[in-house]
């Protein structure tokens, strides 16, 4: 079946440092990834996504590139601020998922200090 | 503007008393979901509903019902809530379920079971 394995948090970093969390999944054919991520008591916020193989995903600063190769979907952000602190979540919905299922990563905690 | 809505934020609730929670959205979308996220864990998929077509997630105990009254409300129901039942739970819709359509999380309601 889908997976998607992302690295263990917490990471612990200072402002304007770069970050990134490592993703890779297993699925058949090409799923479509995602990066959601979810504030202190919140729920889950679309971050940004890829649809097909060298895709790349951007917003507020965060990307991601869609590696058919490696399997792989790492996030990326050159430069955090205090406000990035937050559960990151990849997930993704594969080709035989019905009616958009997403399948998540545990998820990274990040945590961004001042 | 709150998309997905969520009611009650917070729940509390005992050991066997029936609970009901609420979401809503204004999106005019045709698929709604429900979530289970237990602390720092992935959310999981109870059930969704496409219009008014119910889908079950094999894995899903019976204690968990869900109502779908009108394309705007969705209700999830809590038939004899045990304290393993404390959790977040989260609300989401998607436009129509197809691979690469987003999903709009609610803030989710915090059920806890005394």
């Amino acid at each position: 079946g889908n997976s998607v394995t992302q690295m263990e948090g917490p990471v612990t970093l200072s402002e304007e440092a770069f970050l990134t969390i490592n993703c890779t999944y297993t699925a058949t054919g090409y799923p479509s990834l995602f990066w959601y991520v979810q504030y202190p008591g919140e729920g889950l916020q679309l971050l940004l996504k890829a649809t097909k193989a060298d895709d790349k995903g951007s917003n507020k600063g965060f990307e991601a590139t869609y590696r058919k190769e490696t399997t792989s979907f790492h996030l990326e952000k050159g430069s955090v601020q205090v406000s990035d602190s937050a559960v990151y979540f990849c997930a993704l919905t594969g080709i035989t998922d019905s009616w958009g299922k997403l399948q998540f990563g545990a998820g990274t905690q990040v945590v961004v200090t001042p | 503007d709150a998309m997905v809505i969520q009611n009650p934020r917070y729940q509390v609730t005992q050991f066997g008393k029936p609970v009901t929670l609420s979401c809503s959205q204004t999106l005019n979308h045709n698929v709604m979901y429900w979530y289970q996220q237990k602390s720092s864990q992935a959310p999981k998929l109870l059930f969704h509903y496409y219009d008014k077509d119910f889908n079950n997630e094999a894995d899903t105990p019976d204690n968990f019902q869900s109502r779908r009254p009108n394309t705007s409300f969705c209700f999830l129901d809590i038939r004899s809530p045990g304290l393993g039942d404390a959790a977040m739970y989260l609300c989401a819709t998607s436009r129509d379920g197809s691979k690469g359509n987003i999903q709009y999380f609610g803030a989710g309601t915090r059920l806890s079971v005394l």
